[in-house]
Order: structure tokens, then C-alpha cells, then sequence
């Protein structure tokens, strides 16, 4: 079936850019995702990408999609403390079928 | 703007005690989502609805679980008897039809004693 991976752990310095990776199985994937889940709350959508894209910018936000490789990664720029959290990739195929996440990065920001 | 509500927000239950969540979706969004959550690991789907009816409850462990949205429009989660293995966050996310995007409510954190 459909599986999604993720490095568990990423530690950076406050300013620093943080970069998360993503990999998945679905080659019928028609849209990506990243999530971040701060402790005991649910979680928020950060942003999403469609399948023919290869990039995608939203602020400090950074998305790269190699869909020849099945690879995803999302680059948060000038890392900030509050940025500290647990990321979530995830991967929808199609239309109509749920989402499919990870098992999370925790990003770990010391100052 | 717009919130998945659900409640309790935190439930303490002994093993073989019958337990409920509620979500309440955002207004008009017909697709309903039940996750749930196991500490250190991803959401993993238990339930999808698309108005009252159920498109997929593959991996919801029907001997203990149901789940209902007899209306379309609130949605209960039932573990009955809760076990050991239960303890976990269960997540609710909606869905307007035709977006890309799910919207989560904060959870229900369940632990069972």
C-alpha cells in the first residue's frame, strides 16, 4: 500500500534554515502536503503542493517536489524558536481518498 | 474564522468503559474525516464520510468502533469496550467538496487506565 517516510529528528540554530524530507510510494499522488503539530494541539496545514509542480513559495516557506524520485522537502528560512514542532508530510492520490501522513519530524530550534 | 470543534478535549477512562467523541464540522463541509493519532506516530484514518454515508472505514476496528453522522452534518466516534491499546489522540478534519485542503479540530486525547 501507500507509505509515506520522514526523518524523525532535525535539530537547528535560531536563523538557520531547516530543511525536512519526505519520501512516498504513491506514484498516483495528486497532492502534497506539510502539516505541523505543536504539542497537545491538532494539526495545522502549512502548505500543499499539486503534482505538476516542482516548487512552490509562501513566505519563509520553501516546497520542492521531485515527483521522478517520489521526494518532497519543505525549507523554512530564518528558523525561529517558535518554529520548534513536530512536521507532518503527507500525500493524497485520488480524488476523494484521505490523506495518507507520515510519521512526523520534530524540529528542534535552539537559540 | 472557521473551527473543526470537538470534545472532550481530554477523557480518562478505565479498559471496558464505553467512551464517545463529537466533532462538529465547519459549516457546509460535506467530507468528514475520524484519525487517530498514537503518541509518536502519524494520523492514521479510522473513518470517511461524505454527508451521512461512509466512503471508507477500512481500518476502523469494527468490533469495538463505530461511527455515525446521522445527519451529514455532527459526527460521533464510539470505543466500546475502550482497551489498553485505545490511548491515543483522536483527530476530526472536514472538507468542503471540491477543496484540497483538510481542516483539523484540536483532538480528543484519550487515555485508558
Amino acid at each position: 500500500g501507500e507509505d509515506v517516510e520522514q526523518s524523525l529528528f532535525l535539530s537547528v540554530r535560531e536563523g538557520d534554515s531547516s530543511v525536512i524530507n519526505c519520501t512516498y510510494t504513491d506514484s498516483s499522488s495528486t497532492y502534497l502536503y506539510w502539516y505541523k503539530q505543536e504539542p497537545g494541539a491538532g494539526l495545522q496545514l502549512l502548505t500543499y503542493i499539486f503534482s505538476n509542480m516542482d516548487m512552490k513559495q509562501d513566505q519563509r516557506l520553501t516546497v520542492l517536489l521531485n515527483k521522478k524520485d517520489k521526494h518532497l522537502s519543505l525549507r523554512i528560512a530564518d528558523t525561529q524558536t517558535g518554529d520548534s514542532a513536530i512536521y507532518f508530510c503527507a500525500e493524497r492520490g485520488q480524488a476523494g481518498t484521505a490523506l495518507i501522513f507520515g510519521k512526523g519530524t520534530t524540529l528542534s530550534v535552539s537559540s | 474564522e472557521a473551527e473543526v470543534a470537538q470534545s472532550p478535549r481530554y477523557k480518562i477512562t478505565e479498559k471496558s468503559q464505553a467512551v464517545a467523541f463529537w466533532c462538529d464540522p465547519i459549516s457546509g463541509h460535506a467530507t468528514l474525516y475520524w484519525y487517530r493519532q498514537i503518541l509518536g506516530q502519524g494520523p492514521e484514518l479510522l473513518v470517511q464520510f461524505q454527508d451521512e454515508s461512509v466512503v471508507d472505514d477500512s481500518q476502523l476496528p469494527k468490533d469495538r468502533f463505530s461511527a455515525e453522522r446521522l445527519k451529514g452534518v455532527d459526527s460521533t466516534l464510539k470505543i466500546q469496550p475502550a482497551e489498553l491499546g485505545d490511548s491515543a489522540m483522536y483527530l476530526c478534519a472536514t472538507k468542503d467538496s471540491g477543496a484540497n485542503v483538510l481542516t483539523f479540530g484540536a483532538g480528543s486525547r484519550l487515555t485508558v487506565l
